[in-house]
């Protein structure tokens, strides 16, 4: 099964915002409201940011906000810091119990 | 505190099978709110997820393994297990156990990774 599409690398200052996309399909992401985000250190098991588009669970920063317009999800954190340098990955219901995941985003905090 | 551990050989060789155990604790595995999953991670790439199992023994799969993976559960150890069988070098990663929300697919908890290598 195909990956959700993902740019491979994003950068922002520290203060700044960015924004991270994850393009599926009317069979996936723009169908189900079961859109998750994980951030990952180098090393390290990957971390549940955002889960149903746009929930945080309990502990993470609100500066993580995550979205939604058709077959198009986003994760955005604002006021960068440098310890958010992570990758990260998005990951979607595809129905029939499936789950896809992105190739993941490398952000870069300059 | 909910925590997972993954546990089995580092090294496997080609052809054979992939047997990994993911031991659960600070919780039980006997819950219809939940899955229990496993993830993969070759090196440097993405994830992928591999398949998931109620505590019932009810299992689904990523297609692309092409029925290889299987996933059981022992719910008197707290643990469930994940098979692959007639592995080849791409089969190479860290594979990661997880819980999983049984309502909206998300991996809540994660063990720590283990990693294994397909090599003769």
């Amino acid at each position: 099964q195909s990956a959700l599409a993902q740019p491979p690398s994003a950068s922002g200052s520290p203060g700044q915002s960015v924004t991270i996309s994850c393009t599926g399909t009317s069979g996936d992401v723009g169908v189900y409201n079961f859109v998750s985000w994980y951030q990952q250190h180098p090393g390290k098991a990957p971390k549940l940011m955002i889960y149903e588009v746009d929930k945080r669970p309990s502990g993470v920063p609100d500066r993580f906000s995550g979205s939604k317009s058709g077959n198009t999800a986003s994760l955005t954190v604002s006021g960068l810091q440098t310890e958010d340098e992570a990758d990260y990955f998005c990951s979607s219901y595809a129905g029939r119990n499936n789950v896809k995941f992105g190739g993941g985003t490398k952000l870069t905090v300059l | 505190q909910l925590q997972l551990q993954e546990s089995g050989p580092g090294l496997v060789k080609p052809s054979e099978t992939l047997s990994l155990t993911c031991t659960v604790s600070g919780g039980s595995i006997n819950t219809l709110t939940y899955y229990w999953g496993w993830i993969r991670q070759p090196p440097g790439k993405g994830l992928e997820w591999i398949g998931s199992c109620l505590y019932s023994g009810s299992t689904s799969f990523n297609p692309s393994l092409k029925s290889r993976a299987t996933i059981s559960v022992d719910t008197s150890k707290n643990q469930f297990s994940l098979k692959v069988t007639s592995v080849t070098a791409t089969d190479t990663a860290v594979y990661y156990c997880a819980r999983q929300s049984a309502y909206s697919y998300y991996m809540e908890v994660w063990g720590e990774g283990t990693t294994v290598t397909v090599s003769s």
